[in-house]
């Protein structure tokens, strides 16, 4: 069984950077196998694809919304991934959910299990 | 990048009703879809994948169908813990899209 917790959700301003986190663990889990991804979901509305890193690093794929702002990366030494989200924007503002894919992350997949979650506001 | 469209977004239903949510997509994903309920205030989770394999611990009320672009998510005996939010999700290429979502309410 998979536990992933998010952190570092909060309040920024327009045009600011944030990094969310999210921490992995579980018994019988090796992080290092498996592609992560970041889903987003603003308030009331639908759930929307992020960004993917692939087990060892060497793939990332991103949304077109967010190309060129947000940039994932991982650190399998501390099973965490992360999002670094920079020129932040209102549209932004989203409950921030990482997912553990199913296999290696590249190619695609679906989502094998979710954190709980952290809310990123963007407003002045 | 491949759109998909759920329809209804809204049903109403009754304690032991078949409830049948469509999927749609622009273009052909051959079976690479997959399914999730989500509860207010929780985070999604899986159903089914590639289109029509029951995840585990899901109960089997649930099924899923079809190929290409069009598909179909069943439950066979609607019961009160089935009141949810459904999403689509392709997997067939890149940028992953979800379907706009069905709230699934019980009479």
């Amino acid at each position: 069984q998979v536990h992933l917790v998010e952190s570092g959700g909060g309040v920024v301003q327009p045009g600011r950077s944030l990094r969310i986190s999210c921490a992995a663990s579980g018994s019988g889990f090796t992080f290092s196998y498996y592609g992560m991804h970041w889903v987003r979901q603003a308030p009331g509305k639908g759930l929307e694809w992020v960004a993917v890193m692939s087990d060892d690093g060497s793939n990332e794929y991103y949304a077109d919304s967010v190309k060129g702002r947000f940039t994932i990366s991982r650190d399998n030494s501390k099973n965490t991934v992360y999002l670094q989200m920079n020129s932040l924007r209102v549209e932004d503002t989203a409950v921030y959910y990482c997912a553990k894919d199913v296999n290696s992350g590249s190619p695609p997949s679906w989502f094998y299990s979710w954190g709980q979650g952290t809310l990123v506001t963007v407003s002045s | 990048d491949i759109q998909m469209t759920q329809s209804p977004s809204f049903v109403s239903a009754s304690v032991g009703d078949r409830v049948t949510i469509t999927c749609r997509a622009s273009q052909g994903v051959d079976s690479w879809l997959a399914w999730y309920q989500q509860k207010p205030g929780k985070a999604p989770n899986l159903l089914i994948y590639v289109a029509s394999s029951l995840q585990s611990g899901v109960p089997s009320r649930f099924s899923g169908s079809g190929s290409g672009t069009d598909f179909t998510l069943t439950i066979s005996s609607l019961q009160p813990e089935d009141s949810a939010t459904y999403y689509c999700q392709q997997a067939k290429s890149f940028p992953l899209t979800f379907g706009g979502g069905t709230k699934v309410v019980i009479k």
